[in-house]
């Protein structure tokens, strides 16, 4: 069945670096557009980043711009996040999702949603 | 685009109907989606294009709506229905309501 599975959520002090992997299955993973997306704890969600099928085409939200890196490997049916400068408001879930309806918008806005989402990966950044 | 969910809290009795609203800050056209999270569990995508049900969704879940006012309606609400609700809008760079959360009355 179609399935995203994250790993290398944890603990980790502020000013630190995490890296979460996102393991996709069921589906041509190589066809898909990937976001990822992130819940504070009792918070609501908060799209971060998105990457195109050839990975010629990435964004973030401002929260992250800067500190944060997404990226894919096709040939391994996998997706990245690299997290740098994590402080105490990058403590959430963080969710890969699989892009559909996606389109780009006048002014080269980025839309879609997300239609296949994983368990989420927990990462907690305190000293 | 900023989302406005309401209620925030709606209290339901199994076999109810539930209704709840999503407004945008600016025009969104059909470009909205609805997500449902129980306790635990990531988003589910109930329905996209304001009133398109996703795979497997089942009709008791409707949307409708355009512009700037959408309405989320559960028919008879079953006892998996309890969760948090979330709309999300795609017509510009992606955002979420703040969600809304039915309860058992």
């Amino acid at each position: 069945q179609v399935q995203l599975v994250e790993s290398g959520g944890g603990l980790v002090k502020p000013g630190g670096s995490l890296r979460l992997s996102c393991a996709a299955s069921g589906f041509t993973f190589s066809d898909y557009y990937m976001s990822w997306i992130r819940q504070a704890p009792g918070k609501g969600l908060e799209w971060i980043s998105y990457i195109s099928t050839a990975s010629d085409k990435i964004s973030y939200a401002g929260s992250v711009r800067g500190r944060f890196t997404i990226s894919r490997d096709n040939t391994k049916n996998s997706l990245f996040l690299q997290m740098n400068s994590l402080s105490a408001e990058d403590t959430a879930i963080y969710y890969c999702a699989r892009d559909v309806e996606n389109y780009y918008g006048p002014g080269n806005y980025y839309a879609a949603v997300f239609d296949v989402w994983g368990q989420g990966a927990v990462v907690t950044v305190s000293s | 685009t900023v989302l406005t969910q309401s209620p925030a809290t709606l209290s339901v009795s199994p076999g109810d109907r539930a209704t709840l609203s999503c407004r945008a800050s600016g025009t969104v056209s059909s470009n909205l989606a609805w997500y449902q999270q129980t306790p635990g569990q990531p988003p589910r995508l109930l329905i996209y294009g304001a009133s398109t049900r996703a795979t497997g969704i089942p009709a008791r879940f409707s949307g409708s709506g355009s512009v700037t006012e959408f309405t989320l309606t559960i028919s008879s609400l079953q006892s998996e229905d309890f969760g948090v609700y979330y709309c999300q809008q795609y017509g510009d760079w992606p955002t979420f309501g703040q969600g809304t959360k039915v309860e058992i009355k």
